[in-house]
Formats: structure tokens, sequence, C-alpha cells
């Protein structure tokens, strides 16, 4: 059964700080993997999706890596802002299958 | 612009209600979703839907109903016999079969027991 933990549950950090955030998978066996960013009483917008065959995807000030063999993926934020503070879920979906599992999310504060 | 729309943005529902959550898409993705977020949890599967008139339950479909009857439309039903209702519900969608492709969702329906 896919488990996946994310460490931290929170963070704070002053703003410009290059920060990480990990997740971590129980199963190596995945389709792909995605971070998404959540407001407060919002929905999930997707920001890297990184697919099985792939080791990394950036955009912008943001850059997701993924090993496999390990189990473990890290979403690195650069130069940290006001506006990164949102909560970042990790999500897997299996080979073979149909569902994505979530992370309960890191929810990160960036200090002005 | 294309998106999901969830109506309504809170709920409230007496004991014994069952109540309907709606859930739209224009993007025109063939696979469509419903989850429950607790806070501190990472979202959990209610129901999906891989095509017209056909869905699966998640892992915690007891409790809850849906149909799909239009592929623009995947309606969720929180029955009576749902007795911890209160969470927060996402809908989302997403293309059947591209591994490069994300799953979209809406805002939520924030649901609460009177």
């Amino acid at each position: 059964k896919q488990e996946v933990t994310q460490i931290p549950a929170a963070l704070s950090v002053p703003e410009g700080e290059n920060l990480v955030l990990n997740c971590s998978f129980t199963d190596s066996a995945i389709y792909n993997l995605q971070w998404f960013r959540q407001d407060p009483g919002k929905g999930l917008t997707s920001l890297l999706l990184i697919q099985s065959s792939q080791r990394e995807q950036t955009s912008g000030r943001l850059n997701a890596s993924l090993d496999k063999s390990s189990g473990r993926s890290t979403l690195y934020i650069a130069a940290s802002q006001p506006g990164d503070s949102a909560t970042y879920l990790c999500a897997v979906r299996r080979t073979g299958g149909f569902k994505t599992i979530f992370g309960a999310g890191t929810r990160l504060f960036v200090k002005a | 612009d294309g998106g999901i729309t969830q109506s309504p943005k809170y709920l409230f529902r007496k004991e014994g209600q069952n109540v309907t959550l709606s859930c739209e898409q224009n993007l025109n993705h063939d696979a469509m979703y419903w989850y429950r977020q607790d806070p501190g949890q990472g979202l959990r599967l209610i129901y999906y839907s891989q095509i017209v008139n056909d869905f699966q339950k998640g892992d915690i479909a007891e409790g809850y109903s849906v149909s799909r009857e239009k592929k623009e439309s995947f309606p969720l039903t929180v029955t009576s016999a749902q007795k911890n209702p209160t969470a927060f519900y996402l809908c989302a969608s997403s293309i059947l079969h591209n591994s490069n492709q994300p799953q979209h969702f809406g805002d939520g329906t924030r649901l609460s027991i009177l």
C-alpha cells in the first residue's frame, strides 16, 4: 500500500531564504508525482508534475526532484517571498492504478 | 477560461438530511474525482469516474453516492448514513491516459453539521 509522508508539517522562514520541502513514498512503482499548492480555504493548484521516467522539473523559482529508488522527492523554492506562504502537498499516482495518494502537506510561512 | 466549478462554497446539513454537492468542468476531461480533506490530513478519495455512466468507489465511499450522467458533471451526495460529514470536499478532473497531465481542482465546498 502506497503511503506518502511530508516533513516538516510546518515551516517558518524569513523572506529571501532558499528552502527545501520533503516528500517520501513507500512504493517506487509510480506513474507520476505531483506537487500542489493550497491556499487557505481554496482548492489545489498544480505546481510541478514529474513523470516516472524523469528526475526533475523546474518552473520559475521552483525545482522538484524525484528519486524513485530511495522513495523521495524534494521541492526547492529559491528566494522565498511572503506570497509563497501556503500549504504544499505532494501526491503520487502508482503504476497500473488510477488512484493518487496525497501527503498531509507542509504549511509554509514566509516572514517579510 | 476552462476550469472546475464547485457549488455551493458553504453547506450546512441537518441530521438525517441528504445533501448534494455540485461539480462541473469545462475542460473536456474524461476522469473526475471527489476527495475529502480533514484538518492536518491528506486528501482521501471518495469516488472516481473514468467515463460517463461509470464510477468506482474510492477509499472512503461509505455514506456517499455519485452519478455521472454527463461528461461535464459529477455531483456528490452526502447521505444521512455518513455520520461524520464535516469536512472540506474537493472535486478534480484529469485527462485519462497521459502521465504528463496533472489533476485540476475546484475551489471546494465546506460542509458542516447544524
